[in-house]
């Protein structure tokens, strides 16, 4: 148990559908992060938040829309997705950006399945 | 460009010692993370480095070169619960990581 929540934890949806994964951090930490998981693949940042403002948009397609209302919640807003969308959602979590020794805690991730 | 590199895979007897490599290429250096990660669970914080040298944290240690750009796990009287993907990530001066691959790690009796 990290201190990081997501909900849910596997999700299957067709291409049509409009869904959304979320996160929760109890932690007491300022910034939150999206990052995709693939198969045989290095884990890719998608977004980052500092104080609830989106500070890195990592050329992500506008089919995924992050939202993150308080410093303890974040969401991902998923429409249209392609069957290559499929992977593993994980969210972290970590007090500041760039202060030493800030590691990042993760939540136990959303499986995604795009069929 | 960022490039990470660590092997896809070890293999590593019980009760031995097994060191993981991670070489690094990035345009900025603010620190170096390794995680690990069991099947199915989040990656969970092993060690952290930011200047030269080796830090030992019981039975794992990380050792750091900037110079090199290079970093090693270090893992001793391997048990079988060790068996998991371990993750070499880098800090970039914004303060996003920047991960490779993961190498998976997997103990035999």
């Amino acid at each position: 148990e990290t201190g990081v929540t997501q909900t849910p934890r596997h999700l299957v949806m067709g291409m049509t559908n409009k869904k959304s994964l979320k996160c929760e951090q109890h932690l007491g930490h300022n910034a939150m992060y999206w990052y995709k998981q693939s198969a045989k693949k290095p884990l890719e940042l998608m977004f980052v938040y500092s104080l609830e403002e989106r500070v890195e948009n990592n050329s992500v397609p506008s089919r995924f829309s992050p939202e993150c209302p308080n410093s303890s919640h974040l969401f991902l807003h998923l429409h249209t997705l392609q069957p290559e969308d499929s992977a593993l959602y994980l969210c972290a979590s970590s007090q500041g950006l760039t202060s030493a020794y800030n590691e990042q805690f993760f939540g136990p991730g959303t499986r995604l399945t795009v069929l | 460009g960022q490039n990470i590199d660590q092997p896809t895979e070890m293999t590593a007897t019980e009760g031995a010692i097994v060191q993981i490599n991670c070489t690094y290429q990035t345009s900025g250096f603010n620190g170096l993370f390794w995680y690990q990660q069991h099947a199915g669970e989040a990656p969970t914080f092993l060690s952290y480095n930011v200047l030269d040298g080796l830090e030992e944290k019981g039975r794992f240690s990380s050792f750091l070169s900037r110079s090199k750009g290079y970093s090693y796990l270090l893992l001793k009287e391997l048990q079988m619960k060790d068996s998991a993907s371990y993750l070499c990530a880098v800090r970039d001066l914004g303060g996003k990581l920047i991960f490779g691959q993961g190498t998976e790690l997997s103990v035999k009796p």
